[in-house]
């Protein structure tokens, strides 16, 4: 099976500007996590889609939004970018709880 | 609330010696899943092991092995004679019975030294 895959895999925008990153989870699964990473905060998470439905959120501002689609594929955006939204955002996939989650490759964001 | 400390931020070893990550959780639930995840330099979490709360049986595979204990709530990871290729950064992570947010511990970066 294919695994986890996200694009763009590098962006660099400026602040104030918006962004849409993409994900596309393993065949079969349903249920898609988004994470931000940074080297202070560490791994935390966004916000998970199970059948198109926003089932849990993190703690972040309204300017981080996601939505999933029918075919399970998921897109986050950023409005209004901050410099300190620089970040390697990790999509996750998972057949549902309670199973493990399987990571993408990551999007690194760069807010200038 | 569910935490998962990882006290020890980096850890240098020399190849072939044994090496435990620690890792301690918090939460008031009685079903709950514990992940031990890889994160080598080139990004991407690779996920080593799931543990659910009502089995306590000792893991082993390969050269990595996990000791679980709900007394101290600890499930701590050990590479034995670490590789080079052992180096990266590991991260434990705990999810409740309901939801698939995980909560994921700080990390620990661990470089084995040839």
């Amino acid at each position: 099976k294919a695994g986890v895959t996200q694009t763009p895999r590098y962006l660099i925008k400026t602040r104030g500007q918006q962004v849409t990153l993409s994900c596309s989870p393993i065949s079969g699964h349903r249920s898609v996590s988004w994470y931000q990473q940074t080297p202070g905060q560490g791994l935390q998470f966004l916000f998970e889609y199970f059948s198109e439905t926003q089932r849990n959120k993190g703690n972040f501002p309204g300017r981080f939004s996601g939505r999933q689609f029918s075919n399970s594929r998921s897109e986050m955006n950023v409005s209004t970018l901050e410099l300190g939204d620089s970040a390697l955002y990790l999509c996750a996939s998972s057949p549902g709880p309670p199973h493990e989650q399987y990571f993408g490759p990551g999007t690194r964001l760069t807010v200038t | 609330a569910q935490k998962v400390t990882q006290a020890q931020t980096e850890i240098s070893v020399v190849e072939k010696e044994d090496v435990t990550l620690d890792c301690v959780y918090e939460t008031r639930d009685t079903t709950y899943y514990l992940f031990w995840y890889k994160q080598p330099p080139s990004g991407e979490l690779v996920f080593l092991i799931r543990r659910n709360s009502f089995d306590e049986q000792n893991e082993i595979s390969g050269r990595y092995s996990w000791n679980f204990q709900k007394s101290t709530s600890s499930f701590n990871f050990t590479i034995t004679a670490s590789q080079v290729v052992d180096s990266a950064v590991y991260f434990c992570a705990l999810s409740e019975e309901t939801g698939n947010q995980f909560y994921f511990g700080t990390g620990t970066s661990l470089t084995v030294i040839p």
